[in-house]
């Protein structure tokens, strides 16, 4: 059981934009800790998509975008493209258990 | 460029020791700032973060796994060190080491090794 919550799939046509969610508590998201999420394609490292909440790294497109409000945070990809394909985990910061925490990972489907 | 190399034994028996050593370039752990962490990923392919060092040598553990872990640098060599004592079959996965951030991000992160724990 993860301490961040995020939904086990997701799917969408390409073009689309969808949506993941990770819901954390008072101690992690909102206490607030950062929230940052990572892509995972097949047999790969994690790769960061997002830091700070809201931030990309230099080469990650602008179709991706993070947001976080009270104990929860989002991702969104707009236009959405085949190569979109993986494994998505948000991760945050847990003051009660003094340590980083992941969430669960959502499967993307690009229909 | 920073880059990370997870090395160790692709096979552990149940109760011995594991030892992974994570050898890194373009940074320095002796420079402030600087942060190294493992992260291990489970066949149900859930991530979990394991251990910390920082540059001035301060260490931090999972919750759950403290008892077990030890995590140590060698600045002259680049490298970081995890041991993880008493393995079972449910410790198989694969184990990451990435530079790790003020902010708890990881950024730079090694390919893996995929470490099995079987008699």
């Amino acid at each position: 059981q993860s301490v961040l919550t995020q939904p086990p799939s997701v799917s969408g046509a390409p073009g689309q934009r969808v949506t993941i969610s990770c819901t954390g508590s008072s101690s992690n998201i909102g206490a607030p800790y950062d929230v940052h999420w990572y892509q995972q394609l097949p047999g790969t490292a994690p790769k960061l998509l997002i830091y700070g909440n809201i931030n990309r790294p230099s080469g990650v497109p602008a179709r991706f975008s993070g947001s976080q409000s009270g104990t929860s945070a989002s991702l969104a990809i707009t236009g959405l493209q085949a190569e979109d394909e993986a494994d998505y985990y948000c991760q945050s910061y847990d003051s009660s258990l003094s340590g980083v925490v992941f969430g669960g990972g959502t499967k993307l489907t690009v229909l | 460029q920073v880059t990370l190399k997870e090395s160790g034994p692709a096979l552990v028996k149940p109760t011995q020791t594991l030892t992974l050593t994570c050898t890194f370039s373009g940074f320095s752990l002796t420079t402030s700032g600087m942060r190294v962490s493992w992260i291990r990923q489970t066949p149900g392919k859930a991530l979990e973060w394991l251990a910390r060092i920082d540059w001035d040598d301060d260490k931090f553990y999972s919750t759950y796994l403290k008892t077990r872990l030890t995590i140590s640098k060698d600045t002259s060599k680049n490298q970081v060190v995890l041991t993880m004592t008493n393995m079972d079959p449910v410790d198989t996965g694969t184990y990451y080491c990435a530079r790790t951030e003020i902010d708890y991000s990881s950024e730079y992160w090694g390919q893996g090794t995929l470490v099995t724990v079987s008699s």
